[in-house]
């Protein structure tokens, strides 16, 4: 079946920290794969997206995610975060329907001071 | 350039009444999708509609759930007789061209609580 998963419910880092949040899919081809960010109490705002080509993918607010097809992954990266990082980010994908995306059921991201 | 509009941010409903979702597509897009997000889960297709059209349904369970998209206006989302099983963020997201690849612009979401 296709899903999305993002094993890690909550994650924990400190400030200045790197971070690494995980994206797994289950699809018998490359999807196009998003990473969105939402806030308490607001929309979704997209992070970046990765369709095809350099399979690492730059993205807003210092934020990159790398695609590997051999491990149907789409991690997402930031060298060192800031306070304002904390959220729920979501990773999506577009499988046989190129506008239905899938989600998987979201990471929440907590800073440490 | 407003973004996507949904209103209201906070609906609380009786169990059994009407609960109408609005939705107003970024200028120039007249793609929109809704999209239903329950507590601590990630979001589930609803519907895909473009203008006076229903694209695509599927997501949408089959009773008491309706949506339009009319030549003016905002996009709506109706849920009839609703349960408590209704409560949860709806959101809406439109695009100026059909398909993921133009970029979704998501609303900030309508928060449906029956009670």
């Amino acid at each position: 079946a296709q899903s999305v998963t993002q094993p890690d419910i909550h994650i924990t880092v400190s400030e200045g920290a790197s971070l690494e949040l995980r994206c797994n899919y289950s699809y018998g081809a490359t999807p196009y794969l998003f990473w969105y960010v939402q806030s308490p109490g607001q929309g979704l705002q997209l992070l970046l997206k990765y369709f095809s080509g350099d399979t690492l993918v730059q993205g807003i607010k210092g934020f990159e995610a790398e695609f590997k097809r051999s491990q149907s992954s789409f991690n997402l990266r930031k060298p060192s975060v800031h306070w304002s990082d904390a959220a729920e980010y979501f990773c999506a994908a577009a499988m046989d329907s190129n506008y239905q995306l899938i989600w998987g059921a979201g990471t929440k991201l907590i800073i440490k001071p | 350039n407003a973004g996507v509009m949904q209103n209201p941010r906070h609906l609380v409903r009786r169990r059994g009444q009407e609960a109408r979702l609005r939705c107003s597509p970024m200028k120039g897009h007249s793609h929109v999708y809704w999209y239903r997000q329950l507590p601590e889960e990630g979001l589930k297709f609803m519907v895909y509609l473009q203008k006076e059209n229903i694209i695509d349904e599927s997501g949408m369970p089959k009773e008491r759930f309706s949506a339009e998209f009319p030549k003016e206006g905002p996009s709506i989302l109706r849920i009839q007789q609703v349960v408590r099983g209704d409560s949860a963020a709806y959101f809406c997201a439109s695009s100026p061209e059909q398909g993921a690849l133009y970029g979704y612009t998501f609303g900030s979401g309508t928060r449906l609580t029956v009670v």
